[in-house]
């Protein structure tokens, strides 16, 4: 049963860069599968971040690229994502999924990562 | 404003079917791009309910049920219980926007 466990700080300065990390037990990250995040502002609905391969390739959203990075570490079974130049927009439930065939079939439990002043 | 249109709450009683709507358009679910259904229980992550437009992973029960024609995909859920409320969410891909574009989901009441 592949599990996904995210891990990093709860509590980001604005104007600074969140980071948080997903590692992957139960299964490998190389594999066929891509490797996600996902966020969730309070009260609203879900937005899809972007996504890697085990290779190092990337597809990210169009409204957050300029900020984003996604990187693998396949020595540690893991995924990061970093968001940099938050702000209080940034704000929400980060998550972590395993990509399969399209559908996002593994979640992570979820971060709330708040942007403060 | 979401690219894929989901009703933001249906309700229904013990029992009954309902049926949740997911409205998209020729760059996404029209375009033949899968549609996938997720539910989120209150304070959890969403979890997988409907792949590739009709498939149930493995431990969904059979009343769960995903259909797919032109640029719509539909879930139903038959045999209502109590357990079923939460929020639903649909999920597919839009070539023109090159991103995984989520419904704004439905919040389902049980009655």
């Amino acid at each position: 049963q592949v599990q996904l466990q995210q891990s990093g700080p709860g509590l980001v300065k604005s104007s600074g860069t969140l980071s948080l990390t997903c590692a992957v037990s139960g299964g490998s990250i190389i594999s066929t599968n891509w490797w996600s995040w996902v966020r969730q502002p309070p009260g609203k609905g879900l937005e899809w971040i972007g996504e890697i391969y085990h290779g190092g390739s990337t597809n990210y959203n169009p409204s957050l690229k300029s900020r984003v990075s996604i990187s693998v570490d396949k020595s540690k079974n893991q995924f990061s994502l970093k968001l940099s130049s938050v702000t209080a927009a940034d704000t929400a439930v980060y998550y972590c999924a395993r990509t399969a065939a399209a559908a996002l079939d593994y979640w992570g439990q979820g971060t709330l990562v708040t942007a403060s002043s | 404003q979401s690219v894929l249109t989901q009703p933001p709450s249906v309700s229904g009683a013990p029992g009954q079917r309902v049926t949740i709507s997911c409205t998209g358009s020729s760059s996404n679910i029209g375009a033949g791009f899968h549609v996938h259904w997720y539910q989120q229980l209150p304070g959890t992550a969403p979890q997988l309910l409907i792949s590739g437009d009709t498939n149930r992973p493995s431990g969904v029960p059979d009343r769960f049920s995903g259909s797919k024609s032109g640029t719509s995909a539909s879930l139903a859920i038959t045999g209502l219980q109590a357990e079923d409320e939460a929020d639903y969410y649909c999920q597919s891909y839009d070539s023109s926007l090159s991103l995984v574009v989520f419904g704004g989901g439905t919040k389902l009441t049980v009655l």
